[in-house]
Formats: C-alpha cells, structure tokens, sequence
C-alpha cells in the first residue's frame, strides 16, 4: 500500500531551525511537494523535488533522497508566522498526489 | 484575478438533503480537483477532472458526484448526504498536469445532521 509518515507535531523557538522529516512509500513516483496549511485555511505551496538534494528557496530548504523513500522541510529564522501544518506529498506512478496527514508546527516565542 | 473560488464557505444539511458544491478559477487551468479533509487525515481525493467534459474518480468517489461543463467551473454534488460526509471540501486546480503546484480555493465546511 501507499503511506506517508511525518510526525504528528512539533515544537520549535522563535529564530531557529526545525527540520520536518517525511518517509513515503509509494507505487511509483514522480516527484514529491510541500504544502504549508495554516489553521482554518486552505493550503498552499511551498516546493517541489524531483530529483535528489537540496532546493533552497528563501528561509525553506527541502530535500529529496528517492532511494531511501525520504524528504524534509527545513525551515530557518523561525518566525511565529511559520506556525501552521506542513503536507508532504509525494506523487505516485498514476500522477496522483498522496497526502500526509501533515505536521503541526508549534513555534514558542 | 480571482484565483479559485468556492461557494458556499458554510453548510448545515439535514441527513438526506442534496447539494451542490461551485468550484470556479479564472486562471484558465486544465486540471482541477475536489478533496475533502477530515481531522487527523490527509487530503483525500474524491474526483478530478483533467480538462473540460471529462472527470474521473479520485480515492473516495463514493456518494458524490462531479460535472465540468465549462473549463473554468468544477460542481461537487452530494445526492443523499450522510454524516459521514460531515468534512471540510477543498477545490484545487493546476495549469497543465499533476508536476504543477495546485492552487486551493479556500474550502467548505459542511456538516451533515
């Protein structure tokens, strides 16, 4: 079967780094997203990888192994606007997204 | 621009009731989906459509049905609701194919009684 696994909830300081680790396992893949979804809201996007290594793109960094079925979110300069749930989706073999149930992020001033 | 647009923002229905879910984007996207998000789980897929005229069943098609007659506007319809069906309804779309971001509208919440 197909499955995403993020931990469920996180804690992190005001100005520091967090880093959201996502394991997949799906049939086939295509690449993998990053959705960020403030509560009460609808989400929205904050990267793509296709190939392995690290895409940098302003305070957030994500990273791709496909060989160990394995991504994560890193987020530097903590801001208390950062906190929100963060969706991994990896896309299978049939171009469909499979989504993670997300990982709230708490950030503490 | 708009972006993606859903009408109504709140529902209550009555178990049995019928309705109808809008869906509109003006950025002239191919593709557009309908999810529905449920505490403690992730988005799941109910239909998509990967252009104007055709739909296809997503992960949980049951009780619900999909129509796109114009490119620009995707109707969710719930014929008999259920309490199961009680879910927040999210409508998404993307300009080409599944590579591209999607972009959200900004979701329905529906309960059903």
């Amino acid at each position: 079967g197909q499955n995403i696994d993020q931990p469920t909830e996180m804690t992190a300081t005001e100005g520091a780094i967090v880093q959201i680790n996502c394991t997949y396992q799906t049939s086939g893949f295509n690449g993998l997203f990053w959705y960020q979804q403030h509560a009460g809201e609808a989400p929205t996007f904050l990267s793509y990888n296709v190939l392995d290594g690290l895409e940098e793109k302003g305070r957030f960094s994500s990273f791709l192994s496909r060989s160990k079925g394995y991504s994560y979110l890193l987020l530097k300069e903590l801001q208390m606007k950062d906190s929100a749930s963060y969706l991994c989706a990896p896309l299978d073999s049939n171009y469909q997204l499979i989504w993670g149930a997300g990982t709230k992020l708490i950030i503490k001033p | 621009n708009a972006g993606v647009t859903q009408t109504p923002k709140f529902r209550v229905l009555k178990t049995g009731q019928s309705m109808t879910l809008l869906c509109a984007q003006d950025m002239n996207h191919e593709y557009m989906y309908w999810y529905r998000q449920d505490p403690g789980m992730g988005l799941r897929l109910i239909h998509y459509s990967v252009g104007e005229g055709t739909t296809a069943k997503g992960e949980v098609p049951d009780g619900y049905n999909v129509s796109r007659l114009k490119k620009q506007n995707f109707l969710l319809g719930l014929e008999s609701a259920a309490p199961s069906q009680t879910s927040v309804y999210f409508c998404a779309s993307t300009l080409k194919d599944a590579h591209n971001e999607q972009f959200f509208g900004p979701g329905t919440r529906l309960t059903v009684l």
